[in-house]
């Protein structure tokens, strides 16, 4: 079985400041890499993929991260941060050819002060 | 809209009685799952199902059934509760496995 780990459980960050949210992964097969996120009370939503190519992908909202297959990494980044992105955020791996298993990271919990 | 609807949003049960929550997606996607959300342990796979009678263990099967007899539903079963499934629940569904799930809204068991 695959293993995710998000290494931070939370990370507070002051308003307009620069974020990296950590993610690491075992794997020694090739996989599909995401990020999501989560809203209070609501399900979750795509930030982005990775899935070949370009080792930089970039998402919705000004997020983008960074596929590091040496250090089986994919690490989430945001330049500059607005309230707006307090939120819950998971990373997630799927095994291409396993029929659609996911496995998902413990989640960091973001929080932007003002 | 593009949607995956799960019912009941929440539901406050007792121990061995018999519930369902039924999911159903409009997109036509092939790939449906199942999830379980505790705090500390993320998002765990209960089911998923690659097409119609298609159907495999995830991580957390214990206690759970699934069906998958239409492309658009997959009804979560729970035979006989028990408190240690509380939790919330989420289905998903895909296109592909190289695709992004879309989430239901989570449903919330409570079972007394």
């Amino acid at each position: 079985a695959q293993s995710v780990t998000q290494l931070d459980s939370q990370v507070p960050v002051f308003e307009e400041a620069p974020v990296e949210l950590r993610c690491n992964y075992s794997s020694s097969v090739s996989v599909y890499l995401f990020w999501y996120v989560q809203y209070p009370n609501q399900g979750l939503q795509l930030l982005l993929k990775y899935l070949s190519g370009s080792t930089l992908v970039k998402g919705i909202n000004g997020f983008e991260a960074e596929f590091n297959k040496s250090q089986t990494s994919f690490h989430l980044r945001k330049p500059s941060v607005h309230i707006s992105d307090t939120a819950e955020y998971f990373c997630a791996v799927s095994v291409p050819n396993t029929g659609n298993q996911f496995y998902f990271g413990t989640g960091t919990s973001l929080t932007v002060i003002p | 809209e593009a949607q995956v609807t799960q019912n009941p949003r929440y539901l406050i049960t007792v121990t061995g009685k018999k519930l369902t929550v039924t999911c159903s997606q409009n997109m036509n996607h092939e790939y449906m799952s199942w999830y379980r959300q505790d705090p500390g342990l993320g998002l765990r796979q209960i089911y998923y199902s690659m097409n119609v009678e298609v159907t495999d263990k995830g991580d957390v099967p214990e206690g759970y059934k699934v069906s998958r007899k239409e492309k658009r539903n997959f009804p979560l079963i729970l035979e006989s509760p028990s408190p240690n499934q509380t939790s919330l629940y989420f289905c998903a569904s895909g296109q592909a496995e190289d695709q992004p799930q879309h989430f239901g809204d989570g449903t919330r068991l409570s079972i007394l």
